[in-house]
């Protein structure tokens, strides 16, 4: 199972939005609304931002949202903070082998 | 509070074997899968497996068929992680986390909760 596709960098200024895409086939993204997103610090552990592709669990900020169209999913940040800087990775529930298959993370510079 | 704790460092030499735990507390442990994720130095995460910690009902990724095993005591509110066969490439940060709600099909439920990493290192 291929690892899914994201940029490997995007950035924005404070206060600006970005949009972080996570591509996909049929049997993982396309298929299922079961793609979630984490943002990770360094050295600290992922935390999830995003599940079930737009919803969030209590406690994150509504400046993050989620979407889907086709095999491709998109997660956007508004409103950008010094704290976004960080990785974002997307997970999606897949057939074909494996059950879930990560994207290849997209590191966020707020400049 | 949902906690996931997990062992310690370990160094391994190639070919050995490692087993990294990772005890729950905060929830009722049997009513929760869990994950198991890797990430090696300055790459990104790669999922391993699940396991049902109530039947010990497991599902591994493809590129660890055969070599991972997954395992949970109902007694401790432990899950196990056993690597074997042990190479270079395996040195990672070692990662459980569990569902992130109960549900019909817990199978489909993200990670939510997640430890701290258990660093491996494989050296001769």
């Amino acid at each position: 199972q291929s690892a899914l596709t994201q940029p490997a960098s995007v950035s924005g200024s404070p206060g600006q939005s970005i949009t972080i895409s996570c591509t996909g086939t049929t049997s993982d993204v396309g298929g299922y609304n079961y793609v979630s997103w984490y943002r990770q610090h360094p050295g600290k552990s992922p935390q999830l931002m995003i599940y079930d592709v737009t919803n969030r669990p209590s406690g994150v900020s509504n400046r993050f949202s989620g979407s889907k169209s086709g095999n491709t999913a998109s997660l956007t940040i508004s409103g950008l903070q010094t704290e976004d800087e960080a990785d974002y990775y997307c997970i999606s529930y897949a057939t074909s082998g494996t059950l879930w298959v990560f994207g290849g993370g997209t590191k966020l510079t707020v400049l | 509070q949902v906690q996931l704790v997990q062992s310690g460092t370990e160094v391994q030499k190639p070919g050995a074997s490692v087993k990294v735990s990772c005890k729950a507390s905060g929830y009722t442990f049997t009513n929760y899968y869990i994950h198991w994720v890797r990430q090696a130095p300055g790459q990104g995460l790669e999922w391993m497996g699940i396991i049902n910690p109530s039947i010990g009902g497991t599902n591994y990724a493809l590129r660890f068929e055969g070599r991972v095993t997954l395992t949970s005591d109902t007694s401790t509110d432990t899950v196990y992680m056993q690597l074997r066969s042990l190479r270079s490439e395996d040195t990672a940060m070692y990662y459980c986390a569990r569902g992130l709600m109960d549900g019909k099909v817990p199978a489909v439920i993200p990670p939510g909760y997640w430890g701290q990493g258990t660093l491996v290192t494989v050296s001769s």
